[in-house]
């Protein structure tokens, strides 16, 4: 199986920040890519896929990018409601689909 | 507007057999255009896939899960299920259905997921 890892796990920001998440997978995934987002107690939220492709209706200070085994998640200005825990999934190597361990963005 | 909502016990026995079902509502599960997939995530842990099916049946599951796993499809009922036997308490998690959208022009079980499901807590203790 693909190994998908992102980095850091957890970090502290603060409203208005430029933050990136990165997520790195153990072989070339080209970019069979998806992110998402999840706060507590609630299902994850759909933000990106194929690595850059915007879900329709999610803000465009989120964006994505990368290719191959490193990818990023950036979120241009941070929102009081972008403190959430965020994953990154691997759908390339299927039908065993795998996600990263989380980063989870805390207020500074 | 597609929902899918998780219900089934959310206490199971050690040993004993993990049974959910996903109501699919606002759009059909007979879709081609779709996979339908569950996915668990323990408690301050992070998301593990479990196994996904297509309408006509086909199904694929995580080789971790695989002897233990069971997924169904009730086009009538619009639903599609779990059974995960012999639990243990490394099985106590939320469990989550969604929809799984391949990327591809044909279907295969490979994409993305949405929506989710609101999630529903499974704890194995006797």
């Amino acid at each position: 199986a693909i190994r998908m890892t992102q980095s850091p796990s957890s970090f502290s920001a603060s409203t208005g920040d430029r933050v990136t998440i990165t997520c790195r997978a153990s072989q070339g995934i080209s970019s069979y890519l998806a992110w998402y987002q999840q706060k507590p107690g609630k299902a994850p939220k759909l933000l990106i896929y194929a690595a850059s492709t915007l879900q329709s209706g999610v803000p465009s200070r989120f964006s994505g990018s990368g290719s191959g085994t490193d990818f990023t998640l950036t979120i241009s200005c941070l929102q009081s409601e972008d403190f959430a825990t965020y994953y990154c999934q691997q759908y390339y190597s299927y039908p065993q689909l795998t996600f990263g361990g989380g980063t989870k963005v805390e207020i500074k | 507007q597609l929902q899918l909502q998780e219900s089934g016990p959310g206490l199971v026995k050690p040993s004993e057999t993990l049974s959910l079902t996903c109501t699919v509502s606002g759009g059909s599960i007979s879709s081609s255009s779709y996979y339908w997939g569950w996915i668990r995530q323990p408690p301050g842990k992070g998301l593990e896939w479990i196994g996904s099916i297509y309408y006509s049946g086909s199904t694929y599951y995580n080789p971790s899960l695989k002897s233990r796993v069971t997924i169904s499809v009730d086009t009538s009922k619009n639903q599609f299920s779990l059974k995960l036997s012999s639990v243990t308490a490394a099985d106590t998690a939320v469990y989550y259905c969604a929809r799984l959208i391949f990327w591809s022009g044909y279907p295969i079980p490979a994409g993305w997921f949405d929506p989710w499901g609101q999630g529903t807590l499974v704890t194995v203790s006797s």
